[in-house]
Parts: structure tokens; C-alpha cells; sequence
């Protein structure tokens, strides 16, 4: 069976704090790995990850992938209270569907 | 302008009912999928479509019923069959190879 696993489900920061979001998963036919974040309504687009070791940035955002070992990680730096939002990770199964992990509920005090 | 277009924002379903939630969208994307979404949780996939007049169920389809009769339409039948409807539901579409596009969800609850 498919599957995709985040952690931690939960995370609590300060401003200015660091933060490594983990996704790993099995998948039977892997095209890409995708990261959204979400705030009140509609997930945003965040990254598409294809290729191994290759890094993605976006700001204050990063992103890579390891097809190896299963699993990618999204870093932010310098996190500010507006990164608060739960970050989604999803793999594309090679268009059967998208298949989501539960989420990484993050909040960043002030 | 392009995108996915939900209706309605908020909907309210009595006991016994059926409720329609609508899903168009002008990004002539062949594929389209329905999720729902309960607090705190990450997405679960209820019903996709790869095709018009085709579709699939997901992980939680039992309650529910899709139609696919045009491109740019998937719209989604909470059944009264389905004993716990109250949930965030959001649309989505893609086409081959890219990330997926989402309107902005219906929120349904039990009156």
C-alpha cells in the first residue's frame, strides 16, 4: 500500500528559530515529491522534487530529496510567525493520484 | 483568470439529506480529485478522475458519489449514507507531471 509519513506531526518554535521537516515514503511507481503549505484554506504550492540531491530554493525555504533512502526534508531559517501553517507533503504516483502524508502542524511564537 | 472555483463556501446538511458540493475548473486539466480534510489532519482522497466519464474511488469513498460528465466538472455527493459528513472538503486538479491546483474548499457541517 502507498504511503507517505511526516514528522513531527506537531512543532512548536520561537521567531528566528531553524526548523527540519521530515517526509518519507513507499510508493509502488514515484514521479515526484511535492511540498504544500496550508493556512486557513487551500494548500499553496511550495516544491517539486524529481531528482536526488538536488537543492530547491524558495527564500527562506529549502528542499531536498533523497530517492535512495525515501524521503525528503524542508527546512526553514530565520522562521517568522507567518510560516505558521500545516506543511504537507505528497508524492505523485505516476498519475494514478497524489498521495498525501498527514501534515506537519507548525507554530512559530512571537 | 485561470483556476478552481468551489461552491458553496459553507454548507449545512440535515439528517437524511444529500448535499452537493461543486468543483469547476478552467485550467484544462484532464485529472481531478476530491479530498477531504478534518481538523488538524492532512488530506484524504475520497474520488479521482484522470478522464471525463471516468473515475476512481479513493481511501474514503463509501458515502459519497462523483460525476465527470465534462472536463472542467467534478462535483461531489455527501450521501446520507456517510454518518460523519462534518469536514473541510477541497477540490484539486493537475496535469500530467505537475503539482496539483486547489480551490478554496467547502466546509460542511451537520444542522
Amino acid at each position: 500500500e502507498d504511503k507517505v509519513v511526516q514528522s513531527p506531526l506537531s512543532l512548536v518554535v520561537h521567531e528566528g528559530d531553524t526548523v527540519t521537516l521530515n517526509c518519507s515514503y513507499e510508493v509502488t511507481n514515484f514521479r515526484s515529491l511535492l511540498w504544500y503549505k496550508q493556512e486557513k484554506k487551500a494548500p499553496t504550492f511550495l516544491f517539486m522534487l524529481t531528482s536526488s540531491g538536488i537543492e530547491k530554493k524558495s527564500g527562506r525555504l529549502s528542499s531536498i530529496l533523497d530517492k535512495k533512502e525515501l524521503f525528503s526534508i524542508l527546512n526553514i531559517t530565520a522562521t517568522q510567525t507567518g510560516d505558521s501553517a500545516i506543511y504537507l507533503c505528497a508524492v505523485d504516483n505516476y498519475g494514478q493520484n497524489f498521495v498525501f502524508g498527514p501534515g506537519t502542524r507548525l507554530s512559530v511564537l512571537p | 483568470d485561470g483556476g478552481i472555483t468551489q461552491s458553496p463556501k459553507y454548507l449545512f446538511r440535515k439528517e437524511g439529506q444529500n448535499v452537493t458540493l461543486s468543483c469547476e475548473q478552467n485550467l484544462n486539466h484532464d485529472a481531478m480529485y476530491w479530498y477531504r480534510q478534518d481538523p488538524g489532519q492532512g488530506l484524504r482522497l475520497i474520488y479521482y478522475s484522470q478522464i471525463v466519464n471516468d473515475f476512481q474511488k479513493g481511501d474514503i469513498a463509501e458515502g459519497y458519489s462523483v460525476s465527470r460528465e465534462k472536463k472542467e466538472s467534478f462535483p461531489l455527493t455527501v450521501t446520507s449514507a456517510q454518518k460523519n459528513p462534518t469536514a473541510f472538503y477541497l477540490c484539486a486538479s493537475s496535469t500530467q507531471g505537475e503539482p496539483q491546483h486547489f480551490g478554496d474548499g467547502t466546509r460542511l457541517s451537520i444542522l
